[in-house]
Protein backbone atom coordinates (compact mmCIF):
# COMPACT_ATOMS: atom_id res chain seq x y z
CA UNK A 1 0.00 0.00 0.00
CA UNK A 2 1.09 3.12 -1.01
CA UNK A 3 2.10 6.36 2.34
CA UNK A 4 3.66 6.19 5.26
CA UNK A 5 4.01 3.13 7.69
CA UNK A 6 5.24 2.54 11.37
CA UNK A 7 6.55 -0.21 13.02
CA UNK A 8 6.10 -1.68 15.60
CA UNK A 9 2.73 0.20 16.70
CA UNK A 10 3.30 -0.64 19.90
CA UNK A 11 6.54 -1.32 22.06
CA UNK A 12 6.96 -1.74 25.93
CA UNK A 13 10.75 -2.31 26.78
CA UNK A 14 12.80 -2.16 29.71
CA UNK A 15 15.21 0.54 31.11
CA UNK A 16 18.50 0.79 29.01
CA UNK A 17 17.13 -1.81 26.40
CA UNK A 18 18.41 -0.55 22.53
CA UNK A 19 14.99 -0.25 20.78
CA UNK A 20 14.94 0.80 16.90
CA UNK A 21 11.30 2.38 15.51
CA UNK A 22 10.45 1.57 11.79
CA UNK A 23 9.72 4.47 9.47
CA UNK A 24 8.89 4.13 5.63
CA UNK A 25 7.36 5.86 3.16
CA UNK A 26 6.56 5.18 -0.80
CA UNK A 27 6.55 8.26 -2.21
CA UNK A 28 10.06 8.53 -2.76
CA UNK A 29 9.92 11.77 -0.74
CA UNK A 30 13.46 13.31 -0.12
CA UNK A 31 12.61 14.64 3.03
CA UNK A 32 12.14 12.66 6.11
CA UNK A 33 11.34 13.69 10.43
CA UNK A 34 10.99 11.76 13.35
CA UNK A 35 8.93 13.91 16.03
CA UNK A 36 8.23 12.85 19.64
CA UNK A 37 4.47 13.69 21.21
CA UNK A 38 4.07 14.40 24.74
CA UNK A 39 1.44 16.23 26.61
CA UNK A 40 2.19 19.66 27.06
CA UNK A 41 4.70 19.90 25.09
CA UNK A 42 3.44 19.11 21.59
CA UNK A 43 5.14 17.82 18.39
CA UNK A 44 9.23 17.79 19.13
CA UNK A 45 11.06 17.65 16.14
CA UNK A 46 14.14 14.33 16.81
CA UNK A 47 16.02 14.38 13.52
CA UNK A 48 15.29 15.03 10.11
CA UNK A 49 16.82 13.61 6.89
CA UNK A 50 16.76 15.55 3.77
CA UNK A 51 18.22 12.64 1.62
CA UNK A 52 20.09 9.17 1.62
CA UNK A 53 23.03 9.93 3.96
CA UNK A 54 21.76 12.98 5.00
CA UNK A 55 20.64 13.48 8.63
CA UNK A 56 20.55 16.54 11.34
CA UNK A 57 19.26 17.03 14.52
CA UNK A 58 16.22 18.76 16.04
CA UNK A 59 15.16 20.03 19.18
CA UNK A 60 15.39 16.70 20.94
CA UNK A 61 18.36 14.51 19.87
CA UNK A 62 19.75 13.39 22.63
CA UNK A 63 19.79 9.13 23.03
CA UNK A 64 18.24 8.98 19.66
CA UNK A 65 20.34 7.73 16.51
CA UNK A 66 18.99 7.66 12.81
CA UNK A 67 20.39 6.19 9.55
CA UNK A 68 19.08 6.76 6.43
CA UNK A 69 21.06 4.24 3.79
CA UNK A 70 17.85 4.40 1.49
CA UNK A 71 15.24 6.98 0.50
CA UNK A 72 12.44 5.24 1.96
CA UNK A 73 13.39 4.02 5.22
CA UNK A 74 14.77 6.15 8.30
CA UNK A 75 15.20 4.03 11.11
CA UNK A 76 15.10 5.57 14.97
CA UNK A 77 17.14 3.79 17.08
CA UNK A 78 17.28 4.09 20.90
CA UNK A 79 20.82 3.19 21.86
CA UNK A 80 19.88 2.95 25.86
CA UNK A 81 16.12 3.63 26.69
CA UNK A 82 15.25 5.31 29.84
CA UNK A 83 11.69 6.19 31.46
CA UNK A 84 11.98 9.68 29.66
CA UNK A 85 11.83 8.57 26.44
CA UNK A 86 8.26 7.01 26.87
CA UNK A 87 6.07 9.03 24.32
CA UNK A 88 4.19 8.59 20.85
CA UNK A 89 6.83 8.70 18.41
CA UNK A 90 5.92 10.24 14.79
CA UNK A 91 7.21 9.37 11.26
CA UNK A 92 6.58 11.90 8.39
CA UNK A 93 7.95 13.05 5.11
CA UNK A 94 7.66 15.61 2.71
CA UNK A 95 8.36 15.66 -1.15
CA UNK A 96 11.07 18.58 -0.26
CA UNK A 97 10.79 19.96 -3.89
CA UNK A 98 8.10 22.50 -6.03
CA UNK A 99 7.32 24.71 -3.49
CA UNK A 100 5.43 21.92 -1.16
CA UNK A 101 5.81 22.62 2.65
CA UNK A 102 3.12 20.15 3.92
CA UNK A 103 4.44 16.93 5.83
CA UNK A 104 2.56 13.25 5.46
CA UNK A 105 2.07 11.97 8.36
CA UNK A 106 2.63 8.04 10.39
CA UNK A 107 0.57 6.37 12.44
CA UNK A 108 2.30 6.75 15.42
CA UNK A 109 4.76 4.18 17.23
CA UNK A 110 3.28 3.96 21.22
CA UNK A 111 6.74 3.58 23.13
CA UNK A 112 6.15 2.98 27.45
CA UNK A 113 9.91 2.12 28.48
CA UNK A 114 9.51 0.63 32.37
CA UNK B 1 11.62 26.75 22.81
CA UNK B 2 8.12 26.69 20.76
CA UNK B 3 7.29 28.79 18.43
CA UNK B 4 3.84 28.51 18.50
CA UNK B 5 1.63 29.03 20.68
CA UNK B 6 -2.18 28.10 20.66
CA UNK B 7 -5.22 29.45 22.10
CA UNK B 8 -7.52 28.24 23.58
CA UNK B 9 -5.71 24.91 24.85
CA UNK B 10 -9.39 23.33 24.84
CA UNK B 11 -12.51 24.24 23.07
CA UNK B 12 -16.23 23.07 23.51
CA UNK B 13 -18.60 24.20 21.42
CA UNK B 14 -22.50 22.81 19.85
CA UNK B 15 -22.31 21.11 16.48
CA UNK B 16 -23.44 23.74 13.71
CA UNK B 17 -21.62 26.44 15.45
CA UNK B 18 -18.48 28.29 14.47
CA UNK B 19 -14.74 26.92 15.88
CA UNK B 20 -11.90 29.55 15.96
CA UNK B 21 -8.49 28.74 17.41
CA UNK B 22 -5.99 30.87 17.11
CA UNK B 23 -2.15 30.90 16.98
CA UNK B 24 0.93 33.39 18.11
CA UNK B 25 4.05 33.06 16.97
CA UNK B 26 7.69 34.66 17.72
CA UNK B 27 9.70 35.10 14.59
CA UNK B 28 9.45 35.63 11.19
CA UNK B 29 8.08 32.67 9.37
CA UNK B 30 8.23 31.99 5.67
CA UNK B 31 4.54 29.85 5.59
CA UNK B 32 2.40 28.59 8.47
CA UNK B 33 0.04 25.35 8.13
CA UNK B 34 -2.33 23.77 10.49
CA UNK B 35 -2.45 20.46 11.15
CA UNK B 36 -5.56 18.01 12.58
CA UNK B 37 -5.03 14.93 14.89
CA UNK B 38 -7.81 12.74 15.63
CA UNK B 39 -7.65 10.75 18.75
CA UNK B 40 -4.81 8.30 18.34
CA UNK B 41 -4.00 8.98 15.15
CA UNK B 42 -1.10 10.90 13.07
CA UNK B 43 -1.81 14.48 11.77
CA UNK B 44 -3.00 15.33 8.38
CA UNK B 45 -2.28 18.44 6.86
CA UNK B 46 -5.61 20.57 6.51
CA UNK B 47 -4.24 24.19 5.11
CA UNK B 48 -1.04 26.37 4.56
CA UNK B 49 -0.42 30.09 4.41
CA UNK B 50 2.65 31.58 3.22
CA UNK B 51 3.65 34.82 4.65
CA UNK B 52 2.51 36.63 1.65
CA UNK B 53 -0.87 35.72 2.06
CA UNK B 54 -3.53 37.31 4.29
CA UNK B 55 -6.63 34.52 4.22
CA UNK B 56 -6.69 31.33 2.60
CA UNK B 57 -10.19 29.35 2.40
CA UNK B 58 -10.52 25.45 2.08
CA UNK B 59 -13.99 24.17 2.09
CA UNK B 60 -15.36 24.74 5.71
CA UNK B 61 -11.84 26.17 6.88
CA UNK B 62 -10.86 29.81 6.59
CA UNK B 63 -7.21 30.77 7.91
CA UNK B 64 -6.12 34.23 8.32
CA UNK B 65 -2.60 35.27 8.34
CA UNK B 66 -1.31 38.52 10.69
CA UNK B 67 2.42 38.86 10.31
CA UNK B 68 2.65 42.25 11.78
CA UNK B 69 1.07 40.38 15.04
CA UNK B 70 2.74 37.03 14.34
CA UNK B 71 -0.78 35.33 14.25
CA UNK B 72 -2.78 33.39 12.56
CA UNK B 73 -6.40 31.82 13.05
CA UNK B 74 -7.94 29.06 12.27
CA UNK B 75 -11.62 29.16 11.60
CA UNK B 76 -14.08 25.88 11.23
CA UNK B 77 -17.97 27.05 9.99
CA UNK B 78 -20.66 24.68 10.36
CA UNK B 79 -18.97 22.59 12.73
CA UNK B 80 -19.66 18.34 12.63
CA UNK B 81 -18.79 15.77 15.39
CA UNK B 82 -16.46 14.89 12.89
CA UNK B 83 -14.43 17.96 13.05
CA UNK B 84 -13.81 16.80 17.06
CA UNK B 85 -9.56 16.84 16.94
CA UNK B 86 -6.63 18.51 18.01
CA UNK B 87 -5.85 21.29 15.75
CA UNK B 88 -2.46 22.30 15.28
CA UNK B 89 -0.17 24.95 13.89
CA UNK B 90 3.25 24.59 12.57
CA UNK B 91 5.27 27.22 10.90
CA UNK B 92 8.37 26.99 8.31
CA UNK B 93 10.90 29.72 9.00
CA UNK B 94 12.53 30.36 5.87
CA UNK B 95 11.84 29.63 1.95
CA UNK B 96 13.57 26.60 1.55
CA UNK B 97 13.23 25.23 4.78
CA UNK B 98 11.33 21.68 5.36
CA UNK B 99 11.46 21.92 9.09
CA UNK B 100 8.11 22.72 11.43
CA UNK B 101 7.74 24.10 14.43
CA UNK B 102 4.59 22.91 16.25
CA UNK B 103 2.43 24.81 18.89
CA UNK B 104 0.86 22.58 21.43
CA UNK B 105 -2.15 22.38 19.71
CA UNK B 106 -5.94 23.12 20.48
CA UNK B 107 -8.34 20.18 21.52
CA UNK B 108 -11.62 20.88 19.98
CA UNK B 109 -15.11 18.84 21.13
CA UNK B 110 -18.14 19.28 18.84
CA UNK B 111 -21.01 18.12 20.86
CA UNK B 112 -24.32 16.66 19.15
Amino acid sequence: DAGITQSPRYKITETGRQVTLMCHQTWSHSYMFWYRQDLGHGLRLIYYSAAADITDKGEVPDGYVVSRSKTENFPLTLESATRSQTSVYFCASNPGTGGAYEQYFGPGTRLTVT
Amino acid sequence: SQQGEEDPQALSIQEGENATMNCSYKTSINNLQWYRQNSGRGLVHLILIRSNEREKHSGRLRVTLDTSKKSSSLLITASRAADTASYFCATSLFQGAQKLVFGQGTRLTINP
